[in-house]
């Protein structure tokens, strides 16, 4: 079993639309967890921390479930340049610069 | 824009050679990274730098090694490519700058050995 789990998509969403992405980690000694956005032959960067009271970035909301182990990624009013592979990353306690990637979940925002 | 880069962006290579990955970073980040991805997986952690001198394997067993012998340069070595190598390597840097988890990537090396 993978140690960050995500539904490899695609997402095939209008532009507009409201998407939301889960990723459930295993791993009980998860301390941060994170999104990274991923384009297509592109290196990955960080788009926001997830924290436990949830966070908000614009159109993008972050919620961290540590009691069931997972992380959800909700994008508004999706744009094209939205389109993307979202990545779920966890980094362990004791570990804190060293972080575990998720496959990712691929979006495609369509007009 | 991050300031770390990979060189070269593409190499294709024959079995049985030695090959030389390098990355740089000029943000002065004490924390270096490299990392294995194949199309459509995530990326796996191979080797990892917390400083000058200090080089331990990741959670992926590579046959690749490291130097970090200057804080800006951390370079990735094969003795003798397969083509079980094949693949884009990553390297990443982060410091105490930036965001809490962010890692600042390069742009990549894609290595196909024939």
């Amino acid at each position: 079993r993978k140690e960050v789990e995500q539904d490899p998509g695609p997402f095939n969403v209008p532009e507009g639309a409201t998407v939301a992405f889960n990723c459930t980690y295993s791993n009980s000694a998860s301390q941060s967890f994170f999104w990274y956005r991923q384009d297509c032959r592109k290196e990955p960067k960080l788009l926001m921390s997830v924290y436990s009271s949830g966070n908000e970035d614009g159109r993008f909301t972050a919620q961290l479930n540590r009691a069931s182990q997972y992380i959800s990624l909700l994008i508004r009013d999706s744009k094209l340049s939205d389109s993307a592979t979202y990545l779920c990353v966890v980094s362990h306690t004791g570990t804190a610069s060293k972080l575990t990637f998720g496959t990712g979940t691929r979006l495609q925002v369509t007009l | 824009e991050a300031d770390i880069y990979q060189t070269p962006r593409y190499l294709v290579i024959g079995t049985g050679k030695k090959i030389t990955l390098e990355c740089s970073q000029t943000m002065g980040h004490d924390k270096m990274y490299w990392y294995q991805q194949d199309p459509g997986m995530e990326l796996h952690l191979i080797h990892y730098s917390y400083g000058v001198n200090s080089t331990e394997k990741g959670d992926l067993s590579s046959e690749s090694t490291v130097s970090r012998i200057r804080t800006e340069h951390f370079p990735l070595t094969l003795e003798s490519a397969r083509p079980s190598h094949t693949s884009q390597y990553l390297c990443a840097s982060s410091g105490v700058s930036g965001r809490a988890g962010e890692q600042y990537f390069g742009p990549g090396t894609r290595l196909t050995v024939t």
